[in-house]
């Protein structure tokens, strides 16, 4: 029972375009959304974050929005670029031990 | 100055032995955690850690035993390693939950069990 999903397994954007990626998740309780960012070899790097009392949070080129009452979050990225190819994580938090369930990832390429 | 560092980075071995992997965290962080990324490259946790206490113990075979010298190091032991423990293991630390959510990950231990 996957709680948190991220239905496209790849994207392709041209660079300068935004990249959209997509996560959706079924438990209620979650309150705490993440984005981590993974590059080959090495481990998840924490991107942005949201908290489950806002709709939206921005920092640079990244913004992310939550739409509680459809379960579902995305990820911006505008303008994307080169390196931002990698494969990105949506994660949510449930309880106040810590524990975060991830999705399966998303490949972004981002063509020069 | 790595801030999550794990050895090894790779480790192959038969099955039936026992292995461990060894996390060590320089970040201050109260909370480390074990995830385990199988094949279908879903990021499970396994493991949390606070002050050296275990908090989060998740669905695991008996065979893996966490160790946790101290707050910053969390060990992860396996016994009887069996094929289905072929998987990339990553640690990871954060501060006290209640007050941080950003969980900071090491580089990961690329496990094959032959």
């Amino acid at each position: 029972d996957q709680q948190v999903k991220q239905n496209s397994p790849s994207l392709s954007v041209q660079e300068g375009r935004i990249s959209i990626l997509n996560c959706d998740y079924t438990n209620s309780m979650f309150d705490y959304f993440l984005w981590y960012k993974k590059y080959p070899a090495e481990g998840p790097t924490f991107l942005i974050s949201i908290s489950s009392i806002k709709d939206k949070n921005e920092d640079g080129r990244f913004t992310v929005f939550l739409n509680k009452s459809a379960k579902h979050l995305s990820l911006h990225i505008v303008p994307s670029q080169p390196g931002d190819s990698a494969v990105y994580f949506c994660a949510a938090r449930e309880t106040s031990y810590g524990k975060l369930t991830f999705g399966q990832g998303t490949i972004l390429t981002v063509h020069p | 100055d790595t801030a999550v560092s794990q050895t090894p980075k790779y480790l192959v071995t038969q099955m039936g032995n026992d292995k461990s992997i060894k996390c060590e965290q320089n970040l201050g962080h109260d909370t480390m955690y074990w995830y385990k990324q199988d094949s279908k490259k879903f990021l499970k946790i396994m493991f949390s850690y606070n002050n050296k206490e275990l908090i989060i113990n998740e669905t695991v075979p008996n065979r893996f035993s966490p160790k946790s010298p101290d707050k910053a190091h969390l060990n992860l032991h396996i016994n009887s390693l069996e094929l289905g423990d072929s998987a990339v293991y990553f640690c990871a630390s954060s501060q006290e939950p209640r007050f941080g959510y950003e969980q900071y990950f090491g580089p990961g231990t690329r496990l094959t069990v032959t």
